[in-house]
């Protein structure tokens, strides 16, 4: 298994703005996924985050609008660039851990935009 | 359409009592998780199955890629087992990318 860390838990902005959302992980991963989340719906699949390189988009997301970095394998950060009440989810980080195929994920960030 | 299709939308039991969700899929599935979100937003692991059945504690949980359906029964409901229950599959294609049922929202009632 792993443990993933999101920081920060919850965040309010004014629209317009730009936020990080950072994700750590107890071990080296090499997976690492993140999701969106409305308020009473399903999880949505933002991204996969590769180690090294440009992230993987699904469609509807773009990285002009949700950049993601991943510099290492226990380290990955989103960004919401110029932000809109219509991004107001919980964002989620997972990664299946090491040597298996069940996903874990992070606590999430909830993040307002005003 | 939705490739996992998860019911019911709600569902209301009272305590000691137990009923059963359900994921159909629309396409072949590799594998399937079942989770339950809780009143902080927080996802916890129930089961991962690549096929058959698992059981763990009051719940159990059986994945049939043939027929492509997962279940989740609940027996003996508490009031903790309230919260929102998700599936989530993995497509053969795999690479570890989840696509999530819509979610059972439980209320247990005493």
């Amino acid at each position: 298994s792993v443990l993933l860390y999101q920081k920060p838990n919850r965040d309010i902005c004014q629209s317009g703005t730009s936020l990080k959302i950072q994700c750590v992980a107890d071990s080296q991963v090499v997976s690492m996924f993140w999701y969106q989340q409305f308020q009473e719906q399903s999880l949505m699949l933002m991204a996969t985050a590769n180690e090294g390189s440009e992230a993987t988009y699904e469609s509807g997301f773009t990285k002009d609008k949700f950049p993601i970095s991943r510099p290492n394998l226990t380290f990955s950060t989103l960004t919401v660039n110029n932000a809109r009440p219509g991004d107001s989810s919980i964002y989620f980080c997972s990664s299946p851990g090491t040597g298996g195929y069940e996903q874990y994920f992070g606590p999430g960030t909830r993040l307002t935009v005003l | 359409g939705d490739q996992v299709e998860q019911s019911p939308s709600a569902l209301s039991l009272h305590e000691g009592t137990g009923s059963a969700l359900r994921c159909n899929f629309t396409t072949t599935m590799r594998a399937v998780q079942w989770f339950q979100q809780n009143s902080r937003g927080s996802l916890i692991n129930l089961f991962y199955l690549a096929s058959g059945t698992k059981e763990n504690g009051r719940l159990k949980s059986t994945f049939n890629s043939k027929e492509s359906y997962s279940t989740l029964h609940i027996r003996d409901a508490q009031l903790e087992d309230s919260g929102t229950y998700f599936c989530a599959a993995e497509d053969t294609e795999g690479a570890d990318r989840l696509t999530f049922g819509k979610g059972t929202q439980l209320i247990i009632q005493p």
